[in-house]
C-alpha cells in the first residue's frame, strides 16, 4: 500500500500562473481532504470531499478549486496563484473504520 | 463554524508527564482526534475519542469531556524524540476534521 501520494513535492510558481496539485490514495476511503500549512501555523482545510462526486468548502477556499475524480483521486488546482498562496499544502484521507486521517508527504509551493 | 483553542508552546522535562488541553466549540461534534508533526513532515494520527473519558495507547492517553468541551492529550515518560507539534482536531459531520492551531513541545534533557 502507498497510502496518500502527493504530487509534486516541490513547486515555485510565478504570480497569476496556474497549477493543479494532484492527491491519490489507495485505500478506499470515501472521504479526502486538502489542507494549507503555514510556517508555525496549524492546518487549515480548504476543501473535503465526503464522497465521490461531493465536495465541499473548508475555512479558506478561495481562490481554489477541486475535482473528486473518481474515488482514488482528489486534486486541488490553483487558476491564478498569488503570493498569500504560499504554503505547504497536505492531502488527506479519512478511514471510518478508525477514525484515523491518513496524510500524504505534502507540496511545497511557493508563488513569487 | 468550528473552533480549537490550544496553548502554543509547552516544554518539559525528559522522563517527565506533559498534558496539553484542547478547547472546542463546534456546530457539529462526532468525536476529538490528536495528531502528532514533527518539523518538515506530515501529520501523523495519535487518537480518537468519541465518548468522555480516558484512551490510553503506550505512553500517550487522550481524555475527552464532552459536557465540557475540553480534551487533553497526556505524554508520559517523555522522550527527546517527543519533541514535535501536537494538533488537535474536531471530527464534525460529513467526516469534516477542523485542526487547532497546534501546541509545539520541546523536550529538555
Amino acid at each position: 500500500n502507498a497510502g496518500v501520494t502527493q504530487t509534486p513535492k516541490f513547486q515555485v510558481l510565478k504570480t497569476g500562473q496556474s497549477m493543479t496539485l494532484q492527491c491519490a490514495q489507495d485505500m478506499n476511503h470515501n472521504s479526502m481532504y486538502w489542507y494549507r500549512q503555514d510556517p508555525g501555523m496549524g492546518l487549515r482545510l480548504i476543501y473535503y470531499s465526503a464522497s465521490e462526486g461531493t465536495t465541499d468548502k473548508g475555512e479558506v477556499p478561495n481562490g481554489y478549486n477541486v475535482s473528486r475524480l473518481n474515488k482514488r483521486e482528489f486534486s486541488l488546482r490553483l487558476e491564478s496563484a498569488a503570493p498569500s498562496q504560499t504554503s505547504v499544502y497536505f492531502c488527506a484521507s479519512y478511514s471510518g473504520t478508525s477514525n484515523e486521517q491518513f496524510f500524504g508527504p505534502g507540496t511545497r509551493l511557493t508563488v513569487l | 463554524g468550528q473552533s480549537l483553542e490550544q496553548p502554543s508552546e509547552v516544554t518539559a522535562v525528559e522522563g517527565a508527564i506533559v498534558q496539553i488541553n484542547c478547547t472546542y466549540q463546534t456546530s457539529g461534534f462526532y468525536g476529538l482526534s490528536w495528531y502528532q508533526q514533527h518539523d518538515g513532515g506530515a501529520p501523523t494520527f495519535l487518537s480518537y475519542n468519541a465518548l468522555d473519558g480516558l484512551e490510553e495507547t503506550g505512553r500517550f492517553s487522550s481524555f475527552l469531556s464532552r459536557s465540557d468541551s475540553y480534551g487533553y492529550l497526556l505524554l508520559q515518560e517523555l522522550q527527546m524524540k517527543d519533541s514535535a507539534s501536537y494538533f488537535c482536531a474536531v471530527v464534525g459531520g460529513y467526516q469534516k476534521v477542523t485542526f487547532g492551531t497546534g501546541t509545539k513541545l520541546q523536550v529538555i534533557p
